[in-house]
């Protein structure tokens, strides 16, 4: 069955250190996609980074990067040198369905910076 | 600025009513989504659309409803038969082409019972 599994429900860092959020995800299918969304208390998700199955070099976008092992199905997501707006939920997701793009959704780590 | 819009922000639904969710993205984007979010659980689909006139069931669409009349448009009847409505609505959309294309997501509406 395809799952997404994030096993940190919270976290602390202090400002201006790096934080890696882990996941991990389960597929048969040799093509997929994985992304990383935010979502601060006010609801909004917003899109962060994203890594396809056969991207050859892991995702980076500014501050955030995506640590890609395959062989062990793991995609953790690293903020480098953290601010105190990156407090906020972060779901690990997976691109299932092909074309259609349907997403299963890991359920959150909440990130808490710390000044 | 194109994004997605999603209204009311909060929504109360007495015992056998029916309501309905908007949702519209100025952003020419073929798919929609939408998702219902509860505490601890994540995100779960419960219908998509990829064109106009056409739509799909998602994971969990027993009791809502949706109609995709425009491309901009898709709104979501949550019905009396969603025996525990009371959830955070997410509607997102996304540009048609590879599996790279992220969903983009409006602000919700949060749905409580009375």
């Amino acid at each position: 069955a395809q799952k997404i599994t994030q096993t940190q429900p919270g976290m602390f860092v202090q400002e201006k250190e790096a934080v890696t959020l882990d996941c991990t995800y389960d597929t048969s299918d040799p093509s997929y996609g994985l992304f990383w969304y935010k979502q601060p208390s006010s609801g909004e998700m917003i899109f962060l980074i994203y890594q396809g199955s056969y991207d050859q070099q892991n995702a980076t976008e500014g501050r955030y990067s995506l640590n890609f092992q395959k062989a062990r199905k793991s995609a953790n997501l690293v903020i480098s040198a953290s601010q105190l707006g990156d407090s906020a939920m972060y779901f690990c997701a997976m691109n299932i369905g092909g074309a259609t793009n349907k997403l299963i959704f890991g359920t959150g780590t909440l990130l808490a910076v710390q000044p | 600025d194109g994004g997605i819009t999603q209204s009311p922000k909060y929504l109360f639904r007495k015992e056998g009513q029916n309501v309905t969710l908007s949702c519209e993205q100025n952003l020419n984007h073929d798919a929609m989504y939408w998702y219902r979010q509860d505490p601890g659980q994540g995100l779960r689909l419960i219908y998509y659309s990829q064109i106009v006139n056409d739509f799909q069931k998602g994971d969990i669409a027993e009791g809502y409803s949706v109609s995709r009349e425009k491309k901009e448009s898709f709104p979501l009847t949550v019905t009396s038969a969603q025996k525990n409505p009371t959830a955070f609505y997410l509607c997102a959309s996304r540009k048609a082409g590879t599996g790279n294309q992220p969903q983009h997501f409006g602000d919700g509406t949060r749905l409580s019972i009375l």
